[in-house]
């Protein structure tokens, strides 16, 4: 089975800050992965599939990369509506998914 | 507008059963792959299903094969998740989420959820 450990797991930031997150997989998974937003009550929401590409509608500020077997979600600059759980998905195993522990951005 | 709605959820016994519906709108629902996909309270995601836009082909989580049936009605757009034989840690909110038409392993639709709870 692949495995997904994203880190961290918590992170404090600022509005304004720019915010990594990353996934990595427990084996190749190529360009197969989507980043998801999730905040408290509500579904998730896809934010970026294919490692990179942005979701129609997604602020231009959050952005997603891949290098090799890890995977990189980028948010620019921090707004206060940013502020919620972020979980990446595999789905290189398709249809069989798997998703990240998950990593919470709260307001320092 | 576009949008999928859950209904079904509640308190059971364990060992009992319960069904859940997904109905969709505003798009096409025949030509998509539906998924569930569960959150147990406090935790993180896990996918429980999978089933073809046409409904010919099914597949499971570990967790939950052989006790869990999906299933779907593309006269009435309504996605569904038949549960027996539930467990404690079947008790989380199961989302229904659609697969993208070009990639169907990505949710690019979810809907509310609807909070199973399964206790004596």
């Amino acid at each position: 089975d692949i495995q997904l450990t994203q880190s961290p797991s918590f992170l404090s930031a600022s509005v304004g800050d720019r915010v990594t997150i990353t996934c990595r997989a427990s084996q190749g998974i190529a360009s197969n992965l989507a980043w998801y937003q999730q905040k408290p009550g509500k579904a998730p929401k896809l934010l970026i599939y294919a490692a990179s590409t942005l979701q129609s509608g997604v602020p231009s500020r959050f952005s997603g990369s891949r290098s090799e077997a890890e995977f990189t979600l980028t948010i620019s600059s921090l707004q206060p509506e940013d502020f919620a759980t972020y979980y990446c998905q595999q789905l290189n195993t398709y249809p069989s998914l798997t998703f990240g522990g998950g990593t919470k951005v709260e307001i320092k | 507008q576009v949008q999928l709605v859950e209904s079904g959820g509640g308190v059971v016994q364990p060992g009992r059963s319960l069904r859940l519906s997904c109905a969709a709108s505003g798009f096409t629902f025949s030509y998509y792959g539906m998924h569930w996909v569960r959150q147990a309270p406090g935790k993180g995601l896990e996918w429980v299903a999978f089933i073809w836009y046409d409904g010919r082909q099914k597949f499971y989580a570990d967790s939950v094969r052989g006790r869990f049936s999906i299933s779907r009605d593309n006269s009435r757009n309504t996605l569904y998740l038949q549960m027996d034989s539930l467990r404690a840690e079947d008790t989380a909110v199961y989302y229904c989420a659609r697969g993208n038409f070009d990639n169907a392993g990505t949710l690019d639709l979810w809907g509310q959820g609807t909070l199973v709870t399964v206790s004596s």
